[in-house]
């Protein structure tokens, strides 16, 4: 079964501060897709990336970036640089497989906190 | 385009109530969700949708239900609403099933049964 691990429940930093979340998940797959999602104080979900489990090339996207380690079966998130506006929940998310129905398991998440 | 739509935003309901939370999505995506997010806890799948006119069980059906007519429109209902029901719902949807297909979800509803 597939499992995902946010094993950092809060962070809070500093603006401008650098910081790092974690994410750990388990599956029997060979062929398999991560997601990142941002939830805002508001509430609404936020897609920020997807990565194949083919694909273990790193990912910047401004000041976001995303380490993806198959060795360790991590799919860490970095944001460089924190702003207030960073201040949401990070849920990170797997799905198996490459046909067929599969579903889509949410890690807890983790509350980021980003202080002026 | 306004994506993925939810109403009501917030609800309150008595225990033993019925109420539907309505989702309506425009990009013309296959498959529609429903999940549920208690505090502290990621979401988790309460039923899905391949397609208008078929169903199935996600991985907390009991005391919901749904129906797709068509495909921009995938209820929820909620029949004898319980305390434990107290969660907040988001509706997603997406192209199709695979792991390539991200799913894009509404704002959610707020919902509290006392």
């Amino acid at each position: 079964a597939q499992k995902v691990t946010q094993a950092q429940t809060e962070i809070s930093v500093v603006e401008k501060e650098d910081v790092t979340l974690d994410c750990v998940y388990e599956t029997r797959d060979t062929t398999y897709y991560l997601f990142w999602y941002k939830q805002p104080p508001s509430g609404e979900l936020v897609f920020l990336i997807r990565r194949n489990s083919f694909d273990e090339q790193n990912e910047i996207s401004g000041r976001y970036s995303w380490n993806f380690q198959k060795s360790t079966s991590s799919f860490n998130f970095t944001i460089t640089a924190s702003q207030v506006v960073d201040s949401a929940v990070y849920f990170c998310a797997l799905r198996e497989s490459d046909s067929g129905y599969s579903t889509l398991t949410f890690g807890k998440g983790t509350m980021l906190l980003v202080s002026p | 385009n306004a994506g993925v739509t939810q109403t009501p935003k917030f609800r309150i309901l008595k225990i033993g109530q019925s109420m539907t939370l309505q989702c309506t999505q425009d990009m013309n995506h296959n498959y529609m969700y429903w999940y549920r997010q208690d505090p502290g806890m990621g979401l988790k799948l309460i039923y899905y949708s391949v397609g208008a006119g078929i169903t199935d069980k996600g991985e907390v059906p009991n005391g919901y239900n749904v129906s797709r007519s068509t495909t921009e429109d995938f209820p929820l209902r909620l029949e004898l609403a319980a305390p434990s029901q107290t969660s907040v719902y988001f509706c997603a949807s997406s192209y199709g099933s695979t792991g390539t297909d991200t799913q894009y979800f509404g704002p959610g509803t707020r919902l509290t049964v006392l």
